[in-house]
């Protein structure tokens, strides 16, 4: 079955160091891969997104993700995190075809610590 | 542009009562999504559209829920009779991009049930 794993369910981080949440998907031969911030009490937000191309994608607020098809992951990044970073963060995956719905990961939580 | 409307925010009923949530997409949008999020499950998509008809909605718990999209203006999440287990907070989201290819997501703020 398709499906997006994310390893963890929380992630800690001081303010201004470096942080990576991991994202890896089941592997298809075609895939599309998203993802999405939700600060409380709000909906969804796209981060960035994979569509073709490059493999480093580059998205909003300094966060940026690389896909690696050989180890089925699309792990997302940031150098220097601030406190307004903290949010649940959701890797998601469409993989095309006749669809385009999304499916989620279970979300990771960061926690950005003064 | 007012992104996806969602109504009502919060809704406290009691079981067995009738819940109607509503959604109104992004104009020009045809793709409508219904999502359910919880603690235990996290995010379960149940129902999608494409120009106002559904195309997937083997993600709908059981008979109790039924969506509509009458119009590609509003569409409706209604379950009946409403249980415990199905609180949580319902998302609607909609897209520009119609079916084979991928795309964005636009999620409204959510409609939190809490069923007593």
């Amino acid at each position: 079955a398709q499906s997006v794993t994310q390893l963890d369910s929380q992630v800690p981080v001081f303010e201004e160091a470096p942080v990576e949440l991991r994202c890896n998907y089941s592997s298809s031969v075609s895939v599309y891969l998203f993802w999405y911030v939700q600060y409380p009490n709000q909906g969804l937000q796209l981060l960035l997104k994979y569509l073709s191309g490059s493999t480093l994608v580059k998205g909003i607020n300094g966060f940026e993700a690389e896909f690696n098809k050989s180890q089925t992951s699309f792990h997302l990044r940031k150098p220097s995190v601030h406190i307004s970073d903290t949010a649940e963060y959701f890797c998601a995956v469409s993989y095309g075809g006749a669809t385009n719905k999304l499916i989620f990961g279970t979300g990771t939580l960061l926690a950005v610590q003064p | 542009d007012a992104g996806v409307i969602q109504s009502p925010r919060h809704e406290v009923t009691e079981m067995g009562q009738e819940v109607t949530l509503r959604c109104k997409p992004i104009s020009g949008h045809n793709s409508l999504f219904w999502y359910r999020q919880t603690m235990m499950r996290g995010l379960e998509l149940l129902i999608y559209f494409n120009n106002n008809v559904p195309i997937d909605d083997s993600g709908m718990p059981e008979d109790r829920f039924s969506a509509k999209m009458p119009n590609a203006s509003f569409s409706t999440l209604k379950i009946q009779p409403s249980e415990p287990r199905d609180s949580a907070v319902y998302f609607c989201a909609s897209s520009p991009v119609s079916v084979g290819a991928a795309g964005e997501l636009f999620f409204g703020e959510g409609s939190r049930l809490t069923v007593l």
